[in-house]
């Protein structure tokens, strides 16, 4: 069965330091992955995608994810995080013709100043 | 261009009230999707609609009934509420191609007491 983990449930991180999402996938067939963020009490916002090509995957506000095929995984990098950051972070799959999403539990960031 | 609404933002019911959400999307979107976020679980598809007078179940349909008689609105039934169904909802909506991102509404917030 299709299913994303996202291990970390809480990561908290100072303002400035590097920050790392990981991001878990099964799925049978070649992946279409995704980053979401939801600051509270808002909607999902895409960060990135990936479909094919470059494992390497730049986003909005800074964010970038590599796909390692070799290890499932699809995690969420940032050099140098800001306050504005702080929010929950989904990582999703695409399955069945790739509109259908299966989501992780998401991971809750925090910044410290 | 308001992308895709919901309405209502919150709403209280009591066990075995009806209610409907409304979604709309101005993007001539062809698909859309209803999910429910729970905590810990991230987002999981109740039903979605590939097209106009369409619909199909997602992961966790029962419930829940939807209905597409126009192509901007997808409409989520509950038909007899249960303190199970409190959650966020969220509806979404994309091209249907499959390299297209989901854009999603700003949530319902919806209590069965």
């Amino acid at each position: 069965a299709q299913s994303v983990t996202q291990p970390d449930i809480h990561i908290t991180v100072s303002e400035g330091a590097s920050l790392e999402l990981r991001c878990n996938y099964s799925y049978g067939a070649t992946p279409y992955l995704f980053w979401y963020v939801q600051s509270p009490g808002q909607g999902l916002q895409l960060l990135l995608k990936y479909f094919s090509g470059d494992t390497l995957v730049q986003g909005i506000k800074g964010f970038e994810a590599e796909f390692k095929r070799s290890q499932s995984s699809f995690n969420l990098r940032k050099p140098s995080v800001h306050w504005s950051d702080a929010a929950e972070y989904f990582c999703a799959v695409g399955v069945d013709g790739y509109n259908k999403l299966i989501f992780g539990a998401g991971t809750r960031l925090a910044v410290h100043p | 261009n308001a992308g895709v609404t919901q309405t209502p933002k919150f709403r209280v019911l009591k066990t075995g009230q009806s209610m409907t959400l409304l979604c709309a999307q101005d993007m001539n979107h062809e698909y859309m999707y209803w999910y429910r976020q729970d905590p810990g679980m991230g987002l999981r598809l109740i039903h979605y609609s590939v097209g106009e007078g369409t619909t199909a179940k997602g992961e966790v349909p029962d419930g829940y009934n939807v209905s597409r008689l126009k192509k901007q609105n997808f409409l989520l039934g509950l038909e007899s509420a249960a303190p199970s169904q409190t959650s966020v909802y969220f509806c979404a909506s994309d091209s249907g191609r499959g390299t297209d991102t989901q854009y999603f509404g700003p949530g319902t917030r919806l209590t069965v007491l």
